[in-house]
């Protein structure tokens, strides 16, 4: 079956403008959960989603970072006023439920020129 | 900031030869899984090893968990070209299931 799309795939930004990535997790999974990865550095956790409410968003580095899931499937991360250190791969992963394995996107590569 | 240290760094074997990749975690866990990320991007699940367990197989994998020296291992043997990749450890602590990646091991499996 399907599994987890985000897009875009790439995205080149100016330093201060507005971002939106969109998550699209497998169908009928309740968990989700945003991650950040730097080059050469492991993944690091945003957020997490438990339908549509955010359980844990401790990862979220300042308040210009916001995620959403209103319906508690598409999920979409939201950077405001962007820096270059915001530049990284942005993956989304998705489980069936909490504490079960998750399954990662192909993530998107963000670049703030 | 991180919780798991891979080591080493960076690995190089000829096909054929057996591939070890340890990893380190600072506070007690749920469970460790094992994930490999090919071009820096998607990553693949491999095993999970819960906090109980102390060995577990799957196919040419073979991870071990001590939690008494807080460290796991992944052996992969008769390691094949296509098993070039970035292999990252991740713990769960807590109950979210939120993972908490090392920095990765670079394994290169040359023809």
């Amino acid at each position: 079956g399907a599994g987890v799309s985000q897009t875009p795939s790439n995205k080149v930004t100016e330093k201060g403008k507005y971002v939106e990535l969109r998550c699209d997790p497998i169908s009928g999974h309740t968990a989700l959960y945003w991650y950040r990865q730097s080059l050469g550095q492991g993944p690091e956790f945003l957020i997490y989603f438990q339908g549509t409410g955010a359980a844990d968003d401790s990862g979220l580095p300042n308040d210009r970072f916001f995620a959403v899931r209103p319906e508690g499937s598409v999920s979409t991360l939201k950077i405001q006023r962007t820096e270059r250190g915001d530049s990284a791969v942005y993956l989304c992963a998705s489980s069936a439920n909490r504490g079960e394995t998750q399954y990662f996107g192909p993530g998107t590569r963000l670049l703030v020129l | 900031s991180q919780q798991g240290e891979e080591d080493p760094q960076a690995l190089s074997i000829q096909e054929g030869e057996n591939a070890t990749m340890n990893c380190s975690y600072k506070t007690s866990i749920n469970n460790l899984q094992w994930y490999r990320q090919n071009s820096g991007r998607g990553l693949v699940h491999l095993i999970l090893i819960r906090s109980n367990e102390r060995e577990k197989h799957s196919g040419r994998l073979r991870v071990t968990l001590d939690t008494s020296k807080k460290s796991s291992s992944l052996l992969i043997t008769a390691s094949r070209a296509a098993d070039s990749a970035s292999y990252f450890c991740a713990t769960v602590s807590g109950g979210y299931n939120k993972l908490i990646f090392g920095a990765g091991t670079r394994l290169a499996v040359h023809p």
